[in-house]
């Protein structure tokens, strides 16, 4: 699987977006992304994957560059609950493992 | 309980036991994964079963470090004589098995195994 980088950590206002970016540059053209977040003492949770297209779901929104090179997660209105680990993960069609990074701690302040 | 359940969700043990950590996947999920994470550390693979093929046992860090999953529901990873280094999170997910990279793994709460 390829490797993704993320910024150790960030910060964000309460009400703000939160924008979270991930880079993947050896990624493959069957590989997806995914990212999951881990809030303290609690078992990693989904939040949203892609392949190519933009998604967005009831918590956050995907931005994947034309050259799937990099994308941002998007929090769209962060809360005090949003704080947490966030892990960007690609993983290719045949792997089932997710593979996780350091992630980015995201700290969301009143 | 329509999520993953892990038990138990302590367990503080001597160096040199065995201990079995219990996980009991959502309802109707075939695949089902253990993961571990010590301190301060991200999650690290260990083994992967699905439905009835042979489980992936590649992140497995040693042989003392064993898994069953009977049934095709119930697993248990068992940890023989025990190290301290072995003292992590152990974190076990499912999925609803989907070819082709889009399946989503849903976690349980993770059991916190210390070795003194």
């Amino acid at each position: 699987d390829a490797k993704t980088t993320q910024p150790p950590s960030m910060d964000c206002a309460e009400g703000r977006a939160a924008n979270l970016p991930c880079n993947h540059s050896t990624i493959s053209g069957n590989e997806y992304v995914y990212w999951y977040r881990q809030i303290h003492s609690q078992g990693p949770q989904y939040i949203i994957h892609g392949l190519k297209n933009n998604e967005t779901n009831e918590m956050a929104s995907l931005i994947i560059t034309e050259d799937r090179k990099s994308s941002t997660l998007i929090l769209p209105h962060a809360t005090l609950r949003d704080t947490a680990v966030y892990y960007c993960i690609v993983r290719s069609y045949n792997t089932d493992k997710l593979i996780f990074g350091t992630g980015t701690r995201l700290q969301v302040f009143p | 309980g329509a999520g993953v359940s892990q038990s138990p969700s302590n367990k503080v043990t001597e160096k040199g036991k065995d201990v079995e950590l219990r996980c009991d996947p959502i309802s109707g999920h075939t695949a089902l994964y253990w993961y571990r994470q010590s301190l301060g550390q991200g999650l690290e693979f260990l083994i992967y079963f699905q439905g009835n093929s042979a489980p992936d046992k590649s992140g497995l860090p040693s042989d003392r470090f064993s898994a069953e999953r009977t049934g095709g529901s119930v697993s248990t990873l068992t940890i023989q004589r025990t190290q301290q280094e072995d003292s992590a999170v152990y974190l076990c997910a499912s999925s609803d098995f989907t070819s082709g990279g889009k399946d989503t793994q849903y976690f349980g709460p993770g059991t916190r195994l210390t070795v003194l």
